[in-house]
């Protein structure tokens, strides 16, 4: 089945790094993704990861990508009180186009 | 830059009004999704279309219809507005290959009252 599991809450001081983590069901996922949620707004796609790949880094973003233990994290370095947010995780599945979401994790960043 | 727009951003209907939300996006996308987000439950699709006129079920399809007559645009329909349908309202787009990405629009936050 298709199950995708956040931790519902984070805080972080300002200048530290953050680590979202992210636990999915299925190994058929073929990308997993990575969105941004800022209050009263919609969803932001942050990055993504092919599902054959171990690490994909993008300016302050590393997305880390264990395959076996089907768990994907998204670490924000030097973490800035704009990157206050609900952070979600996706995962498309086979040849089809729908994603399943998680629940989203709040990321509290404190000055 | 996809745009994915939103017809309106809040709206207050009355409990058994009719209820149209539009949406249209500007990157010939194939793909169009609803989602309601509603605290503690994340993310859940409603409905979704992968051409004109074409339409699937997703998880909660129950008590909403949708209409796709032109590929920029896909409405989600209330036929008959509940109190348990106040929530905020998602609209994305997406191509049909991979890897999938999904644009979103800003959203409508709904009040039945």
């Amino acid at each position: 089945g298709e199950d995708v599991e956040q931790s519902l809450f984070l805080s972080v001081r300002e200048g530290d790094s953050s680590v979202i983590n992210c636990t999915y069901t299925d190994s058929s996922s073929t990308y997993l993704y990575w969105y941004k949620q800022e209050p009263g707004a919609g969803l932001q796609l942050l990055t993504y990861i092919f599902s054959n790949m171990d690490m994909k880094q993008d300016q302050r973003l590393t997305v880390l990508l264990n395959k076996k233990d089907k768990h994907l994290s998204l670490r924000i370095a030097d973490t800035q009180t704009g990157d206050s947010a609900i952070y979600f995780c996706a995962e498309s599945i086979g040849g089809y186009s729908t994603l399943t979401f998680g629940k989203g994790t709040m990321l509290l960043v404190s000055p | 830059d996809v745009k994915v727009t939103q017809s309106s951003r809040y709206l207050v209907k009355r409990t058994g009004e009719k209820v149209f939300l539009e949406c249209v996006q500007d990157m010939d996308h194939e793909n169009m999704f609803w989602y309601r987000q509603d605290p503690g439950l994340g993310l859940r699709l409603i409905y979704f279309s992968y051409d004109v006129k074409m339409k699937e079920k997703g998880d909660i399809p129950e008590g909403y219809s949708v209409s796709r007559e032109k590929k920029e645009r896909f409405s989600l329909i209330l036929e008959s507005a509940s109190t348990n349908q106040t929530s905020m309202y998602l609209c994305a787009s997406s191509l049909r290959t991979t890897p999938y990405e999904q644009y979103f629009g800003p959203g409508t936050r709904l009040t039945v009252t």
